[in-house]
């Protein structure tokens, strides 16, 4: 159950586009379709932003789309804006059990 | 509207216990997955525990034997009973309800363990 990796730390200028990675193995990631990310404010409780990879739960921008390559997920965020910054994590299905990534801190210029 | 209200945090000595509970309302609690995750102060989300709806368990290597989680339908409420506490197991936990994702969350109740 080791956290799947993910980079520290991501940023951009508004309007651009950043991707997140988060890489695990064939038991998590690579074996199920069942990733999800999640936006976190500090002091605040996480928001699901993707699941399933790539679907989108109704209320949250189109801005915002995942994928799936083998056993790396990633999660773009098109059209930065400055309400974006703020803490991204990955989650993966691992056979039962959950495994979360160790966070990336997206920060807007 | 779905809620999801934790209860049950507070400042514990090493090796001692405490029951975390978690009261749903809005939707049928029986028909879904629950999940305890917590968050240790500064850093990143950790998974914990999930109950499925079958209630069939599963935990995270770092609370197996330690911690139990368990679920009253009739009262829609999700527990985890924690004993032989850690100073690791200082966090904020969280319940989440499953369903196409983790998409509702209560607003985490603090667990401090320490001396």
């Amino acid at each position: 159950q080791s956290a799947l990796t993910q980079p520290a730390s991501v940023s951009g200028s508004p309007g651009q586009s950043i991707t997140i990675s988060c890489t695990g193995t064939s038991s998590d990631v690579g074996g199920y379709n069942y990733v999800s990310w999640y936006q976190q404010y500090p002091g605040k409780a996480p928001k699901l932003m993707i699941y399933d990879v790539t679907e989108r739960p109704s209320g949250v921008s189109d801005r915002f789309s995942g994928s799936k390559s083998g056993n790396t997920a990633s999660l773009t965020i098109s059209g930065l804006q400055a309400e974006d910054e703020g803490d991204y994590y990955c989650c993966s299905y691992a056979g039962g059990t959950f495994v979360f990534g160790g966070g990336t801190k997206v920060t807007v210029l | 509207e779905v809620q999801l209200v934790e209860s049950g945090g507070g400042s514990v000595q090493p090796g001692g216990s405490l029951r975390l509970s978690c009261a749903t309302s809005g939707f049928t609690f029986s028909n879904y997955r629950m999940h305890w995750v917590r968050q240790a102060p500064g850093k990143g989300l950790v998974w914990v525990s999930c109950i499925n709806s079958d209630v069939s368990t599963n935990y995270a290597d770092s609370v197996k034997g330690r911690f139990t989680i368990s679920r009253d339908n009739a009262k829609s409420t999700v527990y985890l009973q924690m004993t032989s506490l850690r100073a690791e197991d200082t966090a904020v936990y969280y319940c989440t309800r499953d369903g196409s994702g983790l998409g509702y969350w209560g607003q985490g109740t603090l667990v401090t363990v320490s001396s």
